[in-house]
């Protein structure tokens, strides 16, 4: 079925330094989340886009963090700066319609030293 | 708050039996949930997901039942094999809001 490609699988950073996790969403696509996990902790929302626009952001989403899809490439997260709680694998996700079923990518592991 | 939650971190089942994966959650506003696994590569992959206009929907040996006064669902694997081994993620989101909300995630173990 159609795929959801997350760049890079992994990325280690010096903390303070600035990333930016890539997400190729499923083509037909409107909307795009991304989602944070710690290690042994369960998967939570972080921010989903819609329009060119955030529509809905968690307390997660710091200021640090930003989200962008420029012109219809990729969906990207940046943090800048990382800090060492940013630490995570970071899912991404897409859907058609809102509150509707969901593609994920592998994921980004991010290791914040 | 925990709004979805799995109770039961892992599950052990035998070869050809029942496997019954629960959820339940707190938002009674809640109006779509499913059932993701967890594949080695790590991405959850949608197995099921259902509507609150329904309590049961069934796709080959997936059944889901939703409980909507008891706010609980859940997932039973009938046939259980040994490729069903994996961690079982469910996801519950209310109409109007872009989101869904997960469990911890139960990790089924099928022993042959």
């Amino acid at each position: 079925g159609p795929k959801v490609l997350q760049i890079p699988s992994h990325q280690i950073i010096d903390m303070g330094q600035m990333v930016t996790l890539n997400c190729d969403p499923v083509s037909n696509h409107l909307y795009f989340y991304w989602y944070k996990q710690i290690l042994g902790q369960q998967m939570e929302f972080l921010v989903n886009f819609y329009n060119g626009k955030v529509m809905e952001k968690s307390k997660l989403f710091k200021d640090q963090f930003s989200v962008e899809r420029p012109d219809g490439s990729y969906f990207t997260l940046k943090i800048q700066p990382t800090a060492l709680e940013d630490s995570a694998v970071y899912f991404c996700a897409s859907s058609f319609r809102d509150n509707s079923d969901y593609t994920f990518g592998s994921g980004t592991r991010l290791l914040v030293i | 708050g925990q709004q979805v939650k799995q109770s039961s971190p892992s599950l052990t089942v035998q070869e050809g039996g029942i496997s019954i994966l629960n959820c339940d959650y707190e938002n009674d506003m809640f109006d779509y949930f499913a059932w993701y696994k967890k594949y080695p590569d790590n991405s959850p992959t949608l197995l099921i997901s259902v509507r609150s206009n329904v309590d049961k929907r069934e796709d080959g040996r997936l059944t889901v039942f939703l409980n909507k006064s008891g706010k609980h669902f859940s997932l039973h694997i009938t046939a259980s094999q040994p490729e069903d081994t994996a961690v079982y993620l469910c996801a519950a989101g209310q109409g109007g809001s872009a989101k869904l909300i997960f469990g911890e995630g139960t990790k089924l173990t099928v022993s042959s």
